[in-house]
C-alpha cells in the first residue's frame, strides 16, 4: 500500500504558466519533505514542512503542509524550463522511516 | 566535497550470480538506508541502519542483505540475483540528531540489470 499519493503523476506546461501538485495521505505525518529529481541523479531536498497549516517560500516554489499533517501541495509560479523534474514528496512516519510517493513529473516546455 | 559515494554506476547480472553495491558517506551520519526506485513504483526502502552494528528492513527486503561494520560504509549485497531485482538503488544518509527533521542526502544511483 502507498502511503502517499502524489497527483498529477505527469504534467506537462508551457513556460510562464502556473501550476500545483499535490500529496496526500490518509496518515497523519511528524513531518513532511519534497524532493526534487533529475534524470541520473539523486533526489535532492527542496524543503522540510513540521507545523500544520505551515507555508514555506522558495523563490517561485511555495509549500503547503495541511493542518491535519496529512497532506501537502507545491506551487511554482512563472514556471521555467530549469523546474522540470519530478517532484517527489515523503512523510516520516517514525522508526526511522521516511516514505516517499510515487512523484509528479513536470515538463515545462520553452 | 564528496557526500555520498556509490559504486559501481551501472552493473548487468545474469540470474543467480551475487555481488555488492557499495555505499560510503564522509559526513559522519548515524543513519545510512537503501532504497530501489522503479518505474511507477516510486522510492521504496530496502534496509537501513540507524548506526555501526545496528540494521532493520524496511519495505521490501527480500533477497537482499547488509551490514554495517562501520559508520561511514553500508553495503548492500545481492546473494542470487533475479530478474525482478532490475533497479535503480539509491543510498541516503541522514543526521539523527534531536534537531534533525529527517533530510536525506542521497548518491547519484547504481543502475543494476538483471538478465
Amino acid at each position: 500500500t502507498q502511503l502517499l499519493e502524489q497527483s498529477p503523476q505527469f504534467l506537462s506546461i508551457q513556460e510562464g504558466e502556473n501550476l500545483t501538485v499535490y500529496c496526500n495521505s490518509s496518515s497523519v505525518f511528524s513531518s513532511l519533505q519534497w524532493y526534487r529529481q533529475e534524470p541520473g541523479e539523486g533526489p535532492v531536498l527542496l524543503v522540510t514542512v513540521v507545523t500544520g497549516g505551515e507555508v514555506k517560500k522558495l523563490k517561485r516554489l511555495t509549500f503547503q503542509f495541511g493542518d491535519a499533517r496529512k497532506d501537502s501541495s507545491l506551487h511554482i509560479t512563472a514556471a521555467q524550463p530549469g523546474d522540470t523534474g519530478l517532484y517527489l514528496c515523503a512523510g516520516d512516519y517514525g522508526n526511522n522511516r521516511l516514505a516517499f510517493g510515487k512523484g509528479n513529473q513536470v515538463v515545462v516546455i520553452p | 566535497n564528496a557526500g555520498v559515494t556509490q559504486t559501481p554506476k551501472f552493473q548487468v547480472l545474469k540470474t543467480g550470480q551475487s555481488m555488492t553495491l557499495q555505499c560510503a558517506q564522509d559526513m559522519n551520519h548515524e543513519y545510512m538506508s537503501w532504497y530501489r526506485q522503479d518505474p511507477g513504483m516510486g522510492l521504496r526502502l530496502i534496509h537501513y541502519s540507524v548506526g555501526a552494528g545496528i540494521t532493520d528492513q524496511g519495505e521490501v527486503p527480500n533477497g537482499y542483505n547488509v551490514s554495517r561494520s562501520t559508520t561511514e560504509d553500508f553495503p548492500l549485497r545481492l546473494l542470487s540475483a533475479a530478474p525482478s531485482q532490475t533497479s535503480v538503488y539509491f543510498c541516503a544518509s541522514r543526521f539523527t540528531g534531536w534537531w534533525n527533521t529527517g533530510e536525506l542526502f542521497f548518491g547519484e544511483g547504481s543502475r543494476l540489470t538483471v538478465l
